[in-house]
């Protein structure tokens, strides 16, 4: 089936450690993205990518970095400078960066300080 | 960044429609008005969007007023299902794309 695996499910971080968050699409989806979402809140982008090897801040990028070197991966990497990383983060693609494309996710990962 | 304001929780019974109401007075002519759900401890799971004209698919139907300020989502028949956190947001492009906390729907068996 075509979808979006995210791993793990969830993932523990200790202080100071850096944590890598995998996404893969087989959609062949060229917009990829990444949310975080806090317990009883809406959704928060933190990065977007639109093509391979091109990808912009969202509204909560500090403390975390991307990579787009594949079409279907789209890795976020939770580093020490993020102070409060304890959430759910969630992937999502689509097939292209205009608004008449929906949003397809993964499951999500739930990250939480140790 | 356009806005939307959503209902913090509606209820409804089992087997009965319902509307989920959305405004978002700050439409621009490109804004696309999506609808997503989400379950506990699950991704949003997309539900319909449109830009102009009322849409109908398998899940629901989207009213859209004529001025584009609002737009209703439209289950049918509610299901048990059914019951989850609904969101309304608005799409041009991906511009900082943030979902605010959606309505809460309950279905009363």
């Amino acid at each position: 089936d075509g979808g979006i695996t995210q791993s793990p499910k969830y993932l523990f971080r200790k202080e100071g450690q850096n944590v890598t968050l995998s996404c893969e699409q087989n959609l062949n989806h060229d917009a990829m993205y990444w949310y975080r979402q806090d317990p009883g809140q809406g959704l928060r982008l933190i990065y977007y990518s639109q093509i391979v090897n091109d990808f912009q801040k969202g509204d909560i990028a500090e403390g975390y970095s991307v990579s787009r070197e594949k079409k279907e991966s789209f890795p976020l990497t939770v580093t020490s400078a993020q102070k409060n990383p304890t959430a759910f983060y969630l992937c999502a693609s689509s097939a292209g960066g205009s608004g008449n494309q929906p949003q397809h996710f993964g499951d999500g990962t739930r990250l939480s300080i140790l | 960044d356009a806005k939307t304001t959503q209902p913090n929780s509606m209820e409804s019974n089992e087997e009965e429609p319902v509307h989920l109401p959305c405004n978002h007075s700050t439409i621009s002519g490109t804004d696309y008005i999506h609808w997503y759900r989400q379950l506990p401890s699950q991704g949003p799971e997309y539900v319909i969007h449109g830009l102009t004209s009322n849409v109908n698919n398998r899940m629901a139907s989207l009213a859209i007023a004529e001025d584009r300020k609002s737009s209703t989502l439209i289950l049918h028949r509610a299901t048990l299902r059914d019951a989850a956190v609904y969101y309304c947001i608005l799409i041009f492009g991906n511009e900082k794309l943030t979902f605010g906390t959606g309505t809460r729907l309950t279905i009363i068996p």
